[in-house]
This record gives C-alpha cells, sequence and structure tokens, in this order.
C-alpha cells in the first residue's frame, strides 16, 4: 500500500520569495512521483514527474522538485513566486506497475501576497 | 481532441435520482481513469480502463457506482440512487503511458 502526506495544508508567501512544498510518501514497491496544480473550478495540470534518472526534475512555470528516495521525499520549489501561482498543488504516487493509479496527498494551498 | 473533455461541469440531482456522466479521452489514449474529489480533499481513485477492460474498480464506494467504456474510447460513471455523500467533483484522467495523466476539468456533482 501507498500513501501520500502533505504536511502543510496552507502556505502564505509573499510575491518573488521563494518557496517550498513539502511532500513525503510510503511505498513498499518502486514509484513514479508528480506534482500537479489545480486553480479553482478546474481539472488537475501536471507540473513536473519523476520517473526514473536524475532526481532533480524540472517542471513548466519555473518549479522544480527533488526526489530524496533514503528521505522519501518530493518537495516542489520555485525561488520566485508570483500572484499567478496561487492555487491547490498536490503530490501524487503511484506504483511502477500495475494500473499506476494514483494515490494523492491532502493537497497544499498557495496563497502568493503582493 | 486536444484535451479530456468531461460532461456535464455540473449537475445538481435529488437524492434517488440516478446520473451518468461522461468523459471523452484524448484521442487514442488507451489507460482512462475515473476519480472523485470532495470538498477540501485530494482526488481519491475509483476506477480504471485499459481500452475496453476495467482492470480494477477497487475503488468504486459502492454498488450504486457503475462505470463502462464499451469501445475503448468515451467512458460513462454512472451513480444509481445517488446520496448527499455522492456530492463531488469527479474527475477523469487519460493516459497513453505511465509516464502522467492528462485530467478533464471535472464534474461537480451536487445532490440535493
Amino acid at each position: 500500500a501507498q500513501s501520500v502526506t502533505q504536511l502543510d495544508s496552507q502556505v502564505p508567501v509573499f510575491e518573488e520569495a521563494p518557496v517550498e512544498l513539502r511532500c513525503n510518501y510510503s511505498s513498499s514497491v518502486s514509484v513514479y512521483l508528480f506534482w500537479y496544480v489545480q486553480y479553482p473550478n478546474q481539472g488537475l495540470q501536471l507540473l513536473l514527474k519523476y520517473l526514473s534518472g536524475s532526481t532533480l526534475v524540472k517542471g513548466i512555470n519555473g518549479f522544480e522538485a527533488e526526489f530524496n528516495k533514503s528521505q522519501t521525499s518530493f518537495h516542489l520549489r520555485k525561488p520566485s513566486v508570483h500572484i499567478s501561482d496561487t492555487a491547490e498543488y498536490f503530490c501524487a504516487v503511484s506504483s511502477t506497475s500495475g494500473t499506476y493509479k494514483y494515490i494523492f496527498g491532502t493537497g497544499t494551498r498557495l496563497k502568493v501576497l503582493a | 481532441g486536444a484535451g479530456v473533455s468531461q460532461s456535464p461541469r455540473y449537475k445538481v440531482a435529488k437524492r434517488g435520482q440516478d446520473v451518468a456522466l461522461r468523459c471523452d479521452p484524448i484521442s487514442g489514449h488507451v489507460s482512462l481513469f475515473w476519480y472523485q474529489q470532495a470538498l477540501g480533499q485530494g482526488p481519491e481513485f475509483l476506477t480504471y480502463f485499459q481500452n475496453e477492460a476495467q482492470l480494477d474498480k477497487s475503488g468504486l464506494p459502492s454498488d450504486r457506482f457503475f462505470a463502462e467504456r464499451p469501445e475503448g474510447s468515451v467512458s460513462t460513471l454512472k451513480i444509481q440512487r445517488t446520496q448527499q455523500e455522492d456530492s463531488a467533483v469527479y474527475l477523469c484522467a487519460s493516459s497513453l503511458a505511465a509516464g502522467g495523466y492528462t485530467f478533464g476539468s471535472g464534474t461537480r456533482l451536487t445532490v440535493v
């Protein structure tokens, strides 16, 4: 069985400041890892993914994340946020075999302040 | 189409009514998933299709929930005798492979 923990339900940050959204996972098998963003009344948009290879993954909109297997973490970072980054962010894990269904965290609401 | 299309976008149902939610995946995408997202929560897996075969339905919360994808493209999620606890956003996603799905905008179901 797999689980995902997003430790912060809300993160307020001022515009142009850096941000880190935390994600930890638990799994007895190898995993793929994902970050999705959800804007109000919209579906989820893929920000970035880790499938294999380099543990530092770069995504869209200037976001990046680092897979740390020993700490079972996949934290999302951005060096300088914009007002438009205000949204809900979800971390997800899937096994590397089988149906590839996602287990999602409960989400982190990023609020960028002017 | 260019993206995953879901209809209707909003649905209000009276308790006890049956509803049908439609998903048009990206053309050629073999895998199709349904998720349920309650207010303030992350999406939860309902069911998975590979082409027309429903390979995993372990997330369906009760036998009132039924999904089909008869020709391996469009899928329908049906909920019979809706209850208030069924109120949620229902998300459909499709993919070619394991490297990340494309989600639709969802159907927001409100049971009154």
